[in-house]
């Protein structure tokens, strides 16, 4: 099993471009989330599917939309990009475990840098 | 909505020394919790979870966790820290209200002096 991947791994991007990162996974898993991470705020979720054909709005979704294309698959594009988001951004899937807890596992993340 | 705190935002360690990350929840409810550790270069990976029974939790690498219900906190110890450990560190809650939504907090970055 490759868990969850992203792509690309790097990219640069100019204000005003858009482009879209891709994640999938191999676990079988119901809900996939897309996370940005900046220094010393921790993770913070952008988007989140709860299951396949849903989406929701987290905790940062603006300047971001979101495609649950399969129950493998969860891209987010940028359509504008803007100098603040700049950060890496990491794809989640999670699993349920006994007694309601669910567990995250995590891709390599995508690290994008907007000049 | 819950909020989690890790106070020390960078912690310098020689090898051998012990550790103690704190890490403190606003949240009155039902809690699960989690320490992830994110090496150098590298994806997060969980460490330890909480989610009931016994509160001393321990995870891998010989890490261990504390949970203090009544301190709302969730603090991350290791008796003998190595080179390795160079990591920046998450403390995560998810309320179970929240459906399987974490809330990290801001973390913690760890160096270990050889």
């Amino acid at each position: 099993n490759a868990g969850v991947t992203q792509t690309p791994k790097f990219q640069v991007l100019k204000t005003g471009q858009s482009m879209t990162l891709q994640c999938a996974q191999d676990m079988n898993h119901n809900s996939m989330y897309w996370y940005r991470q900046d220094p010393g705020m921790g993770l913070r979720l952008i988007y989140y599917s709860a299951s396949e054909g849903t989406t929701d709005k987290g905790e940062v979704p603006n300047g971001y939309n979101v495609s649950r294309l399969n129950k493998r698959e969860f891209s987010l594009r940028l359509e504008s990009a803007a100098p603040s988001q700049t950060s890496v951004y990491f794809c989640a899937s999670s699993a349920p475990l006994a007694g309601g807890l669910y567990e995250q596992y995590f891709g390599p993340g995508t690290r994008l840098t907007v000049t | 909505a819950q909020s989690v705190s890790q106070h020390n935002h960078h912690v310098i360690l020689s090898e051998a020394a012990s550790l103690e990350l704190g890490c403190n929840y606003s949240y009155g409810g039902t809690v699960n919790l989690f320490w992830y550790v994110q090496y150098p270069g590298q994806h997060l990976q969980l460490l330890l979870k909480y989610f009931s029974g016994d509160p001393l939790v321990k995870g891998i690498k010989g890490f261990e966790a504390e949970f203090i219900k009544s301190k709302f906190s969730f603090n991350l110890r290791k008796p003998s820290v190595q080179w390795s450990d160079t990591a920046e560190y998450f403390c995560a809650v998810n309320a179970h209200n929240a459906g399987n939504m974490l809330t990290f907090g801001g973390g913690t970055r760890l160096m270990v002096k050889p």
